[in-house]
């Protein structure tokens, strides 16, 4: 059971925009910044966003991240096939003194 | 371009030790200022986080590994080792070396900027 709650899968037509959500609490997402990580099958995960809704270079502005109290969202725009992928949020967690990762949403686009 | 690789064994026997090494190129560990990490990906399941070292200073360790794991730096070598004993097939999973960016448990921002491709261990006698 993870720490941080995210939906297992989401469904998405090619084109439109997805939300995924990751729900947390008061010593995680609460009181530290998210971050965001996109693992395509067979990959590495990559980091997608940071300090909550931050993006590297690289990653298109399609992707943007938010928080508000103790969840965070994950927004991507425009989807294309080449972001079917597991999207994980991930956290320090002030109380158990550990990261924390959450379990994962794989996103398909139709 | 910091740049992770992982290496190790594919396959260990049950009860014995997992050893795997992550090499550091494009940077010195010494003089980063980062925490490095392991995590851990089970077949079709999840990330999950194994533990997070400071070369020098504070490591910190996932609850249900903490009585079987170690990880440990050799700065010399631009080298951070893994380390979990008395392994049983619930350990069988691709293992990944991380840099992360930021300081724990300090309030600002901490995540994972640097992954490695990753190393897959079996646990089977």
């Amino acid at each position: 059971q993870s720490v941080l709650t995210q939906p297992p899968s989401v469904s998405v037509a090619a084109g439109q925009m997805v939300t995924i959500s990751c729900s947390g609490g008061s010593f995680n997402i609460g009181n530290n910044y998210v971050s965001w990580y996109q693992q395509s099958p067979g990959t590495a995960p990559k980091l997608l966003i940071y300090e909550n809704n931050k993006r590297p270079s690289g990653i298109p502005d399609r992707f943007s991240g938010s928080k508000s109290g103790t969840s965070a969202t994950l927004g991507i725009t425009g989807l294309q096939t080449g972001d079917e992928a597991d999207y994980y949020c991930g956290t320090w967690d002030s109380s158990l003194s550990a990261w924390v990762f959450g379990g994962g949403t794989k996103l398909t686009v139709l | 371009q910091v740049q992770l690789q992982e290496s190790g064994p594919g396959l260990v026997k049950p009860s014995e030790t997992l050893s795997l090494t992550c090499s550091v190129s494009g940077g010195a560990i010494s003089s980063s200022g980062r925490y490095w990490g392991w995590i851990r990906q089970s077949p079709g399941k999840g990330l999950e986080w194994i533990g997070s070292v400071y070369y020098g200073g504070t490591s910190y360790y996932s609850a249900s590994l903490r009585s079987r794991v170690t990880i440990s730096i050799e700065a010399s070598q631009n080298q951070i080792f893994l380390r979990l004993s008395s392994v049983t097939a619930a350990d069988t999973a691709q293992y990944f070396c991380a840099r992360h960016v930021g300081i724990a448990a300090a309030g600002g921002d901490f995540y994972i900027g640097v992954w490695g491709r990753g190393t897959t261990v079996a646990v089977s006698s």
